[in-house]
């Protein structure tokens, strides 16, 4: 089962920041939160991921809280492109690798 | 970098036969590979992972003879689904780990719908 719980949806105005929250309870120590998001009909794409410490790259920023509990995805700028459902991923270790759990995501839209 | 690639895009075949989807890291090794599925509405679900030159590891409730997997090198793996029905139809989408960096992000592939008539 995942690991994560999510909004179903939200929206925001384009130019606007979206803040997509995420909830990790269980998280262990050593696993780290990731962001994918899916465009219909596509495989997911990779935007950001963390551990403990807040991160930035060209497409989001990520926000954890200091017990690792929960999280924040924040677009700065959210254009008509970004509608999408946004998955946040803890990932878990198995035997010989790692593997990501799926929920059911946020499906985000952005309004003109 | 970190391009993954599937092919083909979209396959429809008859009830019965049998169907090979490829799946390749274009720019770099990739160690492990992952097979998802997707059905309409609903999230992606891991079947199974590959780790090059091994068996695959089949995730609960996924046929091993059903979904066969091979991880030939460090930029092929395919899933052949065998004796295809209808409700073997689907969204595909693998994915490959990158190898070498710390945090062995998964960069996923654009997926190959399956539609067995």
């Amino acid at each position: 089962d995942a690991k994560t719980t999510q909004p179903t949806s939200m929206d925001c105005a384009e130019g606007r920041a979206a803040n997509l929250p995420c909830n990790h309870s269980t998280i262990s120590g050593n696993e780290y939160v990731y962001w994918y998001r899916q465009i219909h009909s596509q495989g997911p794409q990779y935007i950001i991921h963390g551990l403990k410490n807040n991160e930035t790259n060209e497409m989001a920023s990520l926000i954890i809280t200091e017990d690792r509990k929960s999280s924040t995805l924040i677009l700065p700028h959210a254009t008509l492109r970004d509608t999408a459902v946004y998955y946040c991923i803890v990932r878990v270790a198995t035997d010989s690798s790692y593997k990501l759990i799926f929920g059911s995501g946020t499906r985000l839209l952005v309004r003109p | 970098g970190a391009v993954v690639s599937q092919h083909p895009s979209r396959v429809i075949c008859k009830s019965g036969t049998s169907v090979k989807i490829e799946c390749r890291s274009l720019d770099f090794q990739a160690t492990t590979m992952f097979w998802y599925r997707q059905f309409p509405k609903q999230s992606l679900m891991l079947m199974a992972t590959s780790n090059e030159g091994s068996k695959a590891t089949y995730e609960q409730g996924v046929e091993k003879d059903k979904f066969l997997i091979n991880h030939a090198s460090l930029t092929l793996s395919t899933l052949t689904v065998t004796s295809a029905h209808p409700e073997d139809s689907s969204f595909y989408i693998c994915s490959a780990t990158l190898q070498g960096t710390w945090t062995d992000t998964q960069y996923f592939g654009p997926g190959t719908r399956l539609t067995v008539l």
